[in-house]
């Protein structure tokens, strides 16, 4: 949706670190979201960027680059729950947020 | 706070007839979203309000689609005469005006036959 990117499917191990990454359109951006969705459940909110850098909130670690319009999330000693699907976000001027496809993660034992 | 209610959960009705989805925000939030999410499209925007009234309803799909928010505490998507392509979950999302996080709903899954 509008210009979003992220990969459809990643695989990692538990206890593993996984990086998914996103690249959005820079034209109009406010700031960029980051959502988990769990099969068969709604979004929920995992983390938000307006600034340049990395939001450390423990597990997992959200990065932004205003000027190159890219972000990731990073989850940290992996877990089987963190098997869901994670969504990256743009929020642009008016509030208005467009969802990516989303990045399905499974993790293995 | 019960966070974002919508209803029904599940909705299964027959091609042509009309259907109302309902959604009742978090108090005191000023933002209402209403998305549709399919294995093919994702999460899609339908409409946006702000303070009840529509900022971007250019994400609805064609008229058989509309949404009000009479008040601050409560909000319809209506689709007229509905389709079996308008299968998918509805989502419902509210947000407060000084933080910018959505709050989602338990979404209603629509079934045309």
């Amino acid at each position: 949706g509008q210009n979003i990117d992220q990969p459809t499917e990643m695989t990692a191990t538990e206890g593993a670190i996984v990086q998914i990454n996103c690249t959005y359109q820079t034209s109009g951006f406010n700031g960029l979201f980051w959502y988990q969705q769990h099969a068969g459940e709604a979004p929920t909110f995992l983390s938000y960027n307006v600034l340049d850098g990395l939001e450390e909130k423990g597990r997992f670690s959200s990065f932004l680059s205003r000027s190159k319009g890219y972000s990731y999330l990073l989850l940290k000693e992996l877990q089987m729950k963190d098997s869901a699907s994670y969504l990256c976000v743009r929020s642009g001027n008016t509030g208005k947020l467009i969802f990516g496809q989303g990045t399905t993660l499974q993790v293995k034992p | 706070d019960a966070g974002v209610i919508q209803s029904p959960r599940h909705e299964v009705t027959e091609m042509g007839q009309e259907v109302t989805l309902r959604c009742k925000p978090i108090s005191g939030h000023n933002s209402l979203f209403w998305y549709r999410q399919t294995m093919m499209r994702g999460l899609e925007l339908l409409i946006y309000f702000n303070n009840n009234v529509p900022i971007d309803d250019s994400g609805m799909p064609e008229d058989r689609f509309s949404a009000k928010m009479p008040n601050a505490s409560f909000s319809t998507l209506k689709i007229q005469p509905s389709e079996p392509r308008d299968s998918a979950v509805y989502f419902c999302a509210s947000s407060p005006g000084t933080d910018p996080e959505a709050f989602f709903g338990q979404g209603t899954r629509l079934t045309v036959v």
